[in-house]
């Protein structure tokens, strides 16, 4: 079946630092989107992307849907301590209503 | 705060035990879904309703049963759990089944078999 590798696995950085994670598929996914888990809670939806190549920002976060359609990136911007949690990339291919997740890059944010 | 709420928040049961979880969402979607989530892992999914109707179950064991009453309203009835059903369950809805619809997750309920 689809797996969706996501690294790195866990960052430490520092307040204020960018950070980039990525997600790469054994196949080709028409959707991709970015989730973020705090501890407790549900994830939350970031940013959607649905086309090649597509670049879109919210706020400081910046994520790319790969050419290839086979990887998406996340970017963050100067870091503040409500970044930690654990982030989720998910993918979908087809018309099928099943989402693949990512494995999850966990980031802690040092003052 | 989360449009789709999940009710109990936390849930301790036997084995022998029959309880329900819900899920409510008042967005107007018409797929719901059913995650269960391991510590440290991503969700994995367990069932979808398009439209009031079942249209994946991933192989979920039958001691787990949905029930979608409503658009609104999403069950999932236990009973006779293992110990190694204690995870979080998530329930996420869209605006439908189809690709391009981002889904949205409810904060889950913790549940623990003793």
């Amino acid at each position: 079946g689809q797996q969706l590798n996501q690294s790195p696995q866990s960052m430490f950085i520092q307040e204020g630092e960018d950070v980039s994670m990525n997600c790469t598929s054994s196949s080709i996914f028409n959707t991709w989107l970015w989730y973020k888990q705090d501890p407790g809670e549900g994830p939350v939806l970031l940013i959607a992307l649905y086309k090649a190549g597509e670049l879109t920002s919210n706020g400081r976060l910046t994520a790319q849907f790969g050419i290839t359609r086979k990887d998406s990136f996340l970017n963050i911007s100067a870091s503040i301590p409500s970044d930690v949690g654990i982030y989720f990339c998910a993918g979908r291919a087809g018309t099928a209503s099943k989402l693949t997740f990512g494995t999850g890059t966990r980031l802690q944010v040092t003052l | 705060d989360t449009e789709v709420t999940q009710t109990p928040k936390h849930l301790v049961m036997g084995m022998t035990n029959k309880k329900s979880l819900k899920c409510e969402q008042h967005m107007g979607h018409r797929a719901m879904y059913w995650y269960k989530q391991k510590a440290k892992k991503p969700p994995e999914l367990m069932f979808v309703y398009s439209y009031e109707k079942l249209s994946i179950n991933e192989s979920v064991p039958s001691r787990f049963s949905p029930e979608c009453p409503n658009s609104s309203l999403l069950n999932l009835h236990l009973h006779a759990l293992q110990p190694e059903d204690s995870a979080l369950y998530l329930c996420a809805s869209s605006h439908s089944g189809g690709a391009g619809q981002p889904q949205h997750f409810g904060d889950g309920t913790r549940l623990s078999i003793l």
